[in-house]
Protein backbone atom coordinates (compact mmCIF):
# COMPACT_ATOMS: atom_id res chain seq x y z
CA UNK A 1 0.00 0.00 0.00
CA UNK A 2 0.87 3.97 -0.12
CA UNK A 3 3.16 4.83 2.16
CA UNK A 4 3.68 8.41 4.27
CA UNK A 5 3.98 11.05 1.01
CA UNK A 6 5.14 14.18 1.84
CA UNK A 7 5.28 17.67 -0.63
CA UNK A 8 6.96 19.28 -1.80
CA UNK A 9 10.32 16.73 -2.10
CA UNK A 10 12.58 20.12 -1.72
CA UNK A 11 11.49 23.77 -0.75
CA UNK A 12 13.76 26.71 -1.87
CA UNK A 13 12.65 30.12 -0.05
CA UNK A 14 14.18 33.65 1.24
CA UNK A 15 14.53 34.41 4.60
CA UNK A 16 11.05 35.87 5.89
CA UNK A 17 8.87 33.99 3.60
CA UNK A 18 6.26 32.07 4.57
CA UNK A 19 6.17 28.14 3.82
CA UNK A 20 3.75 25.12 4.13
CA UNK A 21 4.81 21.55 4.28
CA UNK A 22 2.65 18.76 3.54
CA UNK A 23 2.40 15.12 4.97
CA UNK A 24 -0.42 12.56 3.88
CA UNK A 25 0.32 9.36 6.33
CA UNK A 26 -0.45 6.02 5.57
CA UNK A 27 -4.78 5.76 5.34
CA UNK A 28 -6.26 5.37 8.73
CA UNK A 29 -3.02 6.52 10.80
CA UNK A 30 -4.26 7.80 13.17
CA UNK A 31 -1.49 9.52 15.17
CA UNK A 32 1.18 11.72 13.33
CA UNK A 33 4.16 13.38 14.04
CA UNK A 34 6.46 15.93 12.67
CA UNK A 35 10.35 15.94 13.31
CA UNK A 36 12.92 17.93 11.60
CA UNK A 37 16.22 16.50 10.27
CA UNK A 38 19.51 19.26 10.41
CA UNK A 39 23.25 17.78 8.40
CA UNK A 40 24.60 15.45 10.47
CA UNK A 41 22.46 15.32 13.67
CA UNK A 42 19.25 12.38 13.84
CA UNK A 43 15.46 13.49 13.85
CA UNK A 44 14.08 15.88 16.22
CA UNK A 45 10.70 16.03 17.52
CA UNK A 46 8.59 18.68 16.88
CA UNK A 47 4.68 17.57 16.83
CA UNK A 48 2.44 14.81 17.92
CA UNK A 49 -1.04 14.76 16.56
CA UNK A 50 -3.60 12.30 17.91
CA UNK A 51 -6.43 12.36 15.34
CA UNK A 52 -6.78 16.34 14.91
CA UNK A 53 -5.46 17.53 17.94
CA UNK A 54 -1.80 18.51 18.34
CA UNK A 55 -1.36 16.05 21.76
CA UNK A 56 2.37 17.27 21.99
CA UNK A 57 3.80 20.44 20.11
CA UNK A 58 6.80 20.63 22.75
CA UNK A 59 9.33 20.32 20.43
CA UNK A 60 8.32 23.17 18.04
CA UNK A 61 11.33 25.75 18.47
CA UNK A 62 9.35 28.55 18.25
CA UNK A 63 6.02 30.99 17.41
CA UNK A 64 7.08 30.95 13.86
CA UNK A 65 6.28 27.03 13.63
CA UNK A 66 2.59 26.26 13.91
CA UNK A 67 1.03 22.52 12.34
CA UNK A 68 -2.75 21.37 11.46
CA UNK A 69 -4.37 18.19 10.85
CA UNK A 70 -7.95 19.68 10.39
CA UNK A 71 -9.33 16.57 9.51
CA UNK A 72 -7.38 13.80 10.65
CA UNK A 73 -5.64 13.22 8.42
CA UNK A 74 -3.41 15.23 6.08
CA UNK A 75 -1.02 17.58 8.34
CA UNK A 76 0.63 21.16 7.03
CA UNK A 77 3.40 22.44 8.69
CA UNK A 78 3.41 26.00 8.38
CA UNK A 79 6.48 28.37 9.30
CA UNK A 80 6.08 32.13 9.04
CA UNK A 81 9.07 34.78 8.45
CA UNK A 82 11.42 32.09 7.49
CA UNK A 83 15.27 32.18 8.90
CA UNK A 84 18.47 30.60 7.68
CA UNK A 85 18.76 28.53 10.80
CA UNK A 86 15.10 26.70 9.18
CA UNK A 87 16.87 25.05 6.78
CA UNK A 88 16.85 21.17 7.24
CA UNK A 89 15.38 18.00 5.83
CA UNK A 90 11.27 18.10 7.63
CA UNK A 91 9.79 14.32 7.83
CA UNK A 92 6.48 13.28 9.00
CA UNK A 93 5.72 9.92 9.75
CA UNK A 94 2.35 8.41 11.23
CA UNK A 95 1.24 5.22 13.22
CA UNK A 96 -1.84 3.42 13.82
CA UNK A 97 -1.66 3.43 17.26
CA UNK A 98 -2.51 6.71 19.88
CA UNK A 99 -0.11 6.92 22.78
CA UNK A 100 3.19 4.64 21.70
CA UNK A 101 3.90 1.52 23.11
CA UNK A 102 5.74 -1.40 21.97
CA UNK A 103 3.45 -2.18 19.09
CA UNK A 104 3.53 1.49 17.55
CA UNK A 105 5.62 1.49 14.85
CA UNK A 106 6.39 4.98 13.03
CA UNK A 107 5.93 4.98 9.40
CA UNK A 108 8.31 7.66 8.02
CA UNK A 109 8.04 9.72 4.71
CA UNK A 110 11.03 10.89 2.48
CA UNK A 111 11.35 14.58 4.07
CA UNK A 112 11.13 17.58 2.45
CA UNK A 113 14.28 19.87 2.15
CA UNK A 114 13.62 23.39 3.17
CA UNK A 115 16.75 25.59 2.00
CA UNK A 116 15.93 29.23 3.47
CA UNK A 117 18.24 31.77 1.45
CA UNK B 1 14.19 7.97 27.65
CA UNK B 2 17.40 6.45 28.29
CA UNK B 3 20.49 8.11 26.33
CA UNK B 4 22.10 5.64 23.72
CA UNK B 5 25.79 5.34 22.98
CA UNK B 6 26.95 4.24 19.47
CA UNK B 7 29.66 3.90 17.31
CA UNK B 8 29.99 7.18 14.43
CA UNK B 9 30.64 4.29 11.73
CA UNK B 10 31.57 0.95 11.00
CA UNK B 11 32.84 -0.94 8.05
CA UNK B 12 31.39 -4.71 6.71
CA UNK B 13 32.32 -6.65 3.77
CA UNK B 14 29.64 -7.47 1.59
CA UNK B 15 27.63 -10.74 2.48
CA UNK B 16 29.26 -10.95 6.02
CA UNK B 17 27.25 -10.19 8.96
CA UNK B 18 27.29 -6.76 10.15
CA UNK B 19 27.16 -6.31 14.08
CA UNK B 20 25.95 -2.65 15.24
CA UNK B 21 26.58 -2.14 19.20
CA UNK B 22 24.83 0.08 21.32
CA UNK B 23 24.70 0.83 25.01
CA UNK B 24 22.51 2.23 26.82
CA UNK B 25 23.54 1.67 30.62
CA UNK B 26 20.32 3.87 31.91
CA UNK B 27 17.48 1.90 30.53
CA UNK B 28 14.75 1.23 32.96
CA UNK B 29 12.56 -1.74 33.29
CA UNK B 30 9.33 -0.49 31.34
CA UNK B 31 11.62 1.11 28.38
CA UNK B 32 12.45 -1.19 24.76
CA UNK B 33 15.40 -0.83 22.45
CA UNK B 34 14.39 0.54 18.84
CA UNK B 35 16.68 0.20 15.91
CA UNK B 36 15.62 2.03 13.03
CA UNK B 37 18.11 2.92 9.88
CA UNK B 38 18.27 6.02 7.35
CA UNK B 39 19.15 5.35 4.08
CA UNK B 40 20.97 8.00 1.93
CA UNK B 41 18.25 10.81 1.32
CA UNK B 42 15.18 8.93 2.71
CA UNK B 43 13.29 8.94 5.79
CA UNK B 44 14.06 6.12 8.89
CA UNK B 45 13.26 2.86 8.35
CA UNK B 46 12.03 0.52 11.59
CA UNK B 47 13.61 -2.06 11.58
CA UNK B 48 12.95 -4.22 15.35
CA UNK B 49 12.73 -3.40 18.73
CA UNK B 50 12.86 -5.80 22.03
CA UNK B 51 12.49 -5.74 25.85
CA UNK B 52 14.79 -8.25 27.02
CA UNK B 53 14.50 -11.44 24.82
CA UNK B 54 16.12 -11.86 21.48
CA UNK B 55 14.12 -10.81 18.88
CA UNK B 56 14.45 -11.86 15.10
CA UNK B 57 12.37 -10.84 11.84
CA UNK B 58 13.01 -10.49 8.25
CA UNK B 59 15.59 -7.91 8.26
CA UNK B 60 17.57 -8.81 11.19
CA UNK B 61 18.48 -9.94 14.70
CA UNK B 62 18.63 -8.14 17.95
CA UNK B 63 20.31 -9.27 21.25
CA UNK B 64 19.92 -7.79 24.37
CA UNK B 65 22.25 -8.41 27.23
CA UNK B 66 20.86 -10.11 30.44
CA UNK B 67 21.48 -6.50 32.56
CA UNK B 68 20.02 -5.01 29.53
CA UNK B 69 22.55 -2.38 29.42
CA UNK B 70 23.64 -2.61 25.97
CA UNK B 71 22.21 -4.51 22.92
CA UNK B 72 23.53 -5.62 19.06
CA UNK B 73 21.65 -5.11 15.99
CA UNK B 74 23.02 -8.23 13.69
CA UNK B 75 22.52 -8.05 10.42
CA UNK B 76 23.09 -11.29 9.04
CA UNK B 77 24.37 -11.02 5.44
CA UNK B 78 25.14 -7.61 4.89
CA UNK B 79 24.13 -6.17 1.41
CA UNK B 80 25.33 -2.62 -0.41
CA UNK B 81 22.21 -1.75 -0.10
CA UNK B 82 22.38 -1.84 3.61
CA UNK B 83 24.96 1.47 4.24
CA UNK B 84 22.79 3.71 5.68
CA UNK B 85 22.93 5.09 9.32
CA UNK B 86 21.24 2.92 12.01
CA UNK B 87 20.27 4.45 15.02
CA UNK B 88 19.44 2.45 18.35
CA UNK B 89 16.56 4.01 20.11
CA UNK B 90 15.26 3.74 24.11
CA UNK B 91 11.98 4.33 24.71
CA UNK B 92 9.19 3.54 26.75
CA UNK B 93 6.20 1.19 27.02
CA UNK B 94 3.59 3.61 28.63
CA UNK B 95 2.77 7.01 29.64
CA UNK B 96 5.06 10.25 29.58
CA UNK B 97 6.23 11.19 26.40
CA UNK B 98 6.49 7.63 24.74
CA UNK B 99 5.29 8.28 21.61
CA UNK B 100 8.28 10.40 21.05
CA UNK B 101 11.75 8.87 19.11
CA UNK B 102 14.43 10.49 20.88
CA UNK B 103 17.18 10.18 17.97
CA UNK B 104 20.89 10.24 18.32
CA UNK B 105 24.02 10.76 15.41
CA UNK B 106 24.28 7.26 15.13
CA UNK B 107 26.24 4.52 13.16
CA UNK B 108 27.08 4.99 9.69
CA UNK B 109 27.44 1.50 8.46
CA UNK B 110 29.19 1.19 5.02
CA UNK B 111 29.11 -1.99 3.48
CA UNK B 112 31.96 -2.58 0.62
CA UNK B 113 31.99 -5.13 -1.93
Amino acid sequence: GAGVSQTPSNKVTEKGKYVELRCDPISGHTALYWYRQSLGQGPEFLIYFQGTGAADDSGLPNDRFFAVRPEGSVSTLKIQRTERGDSAVYLCASSSLEGGGPRDTQYFGPGTRLTVL
Amino acid sequence: DAKTTQPPSMDCAEGRAANLPCNHSTISGNEYVYWYRQIHSQGPQYIIHGLKNNETNEMASLIITEDRKSSTLILPHATLRDTAVYYCIVRGNSGGSNYKLTFGKGTLLTVNP
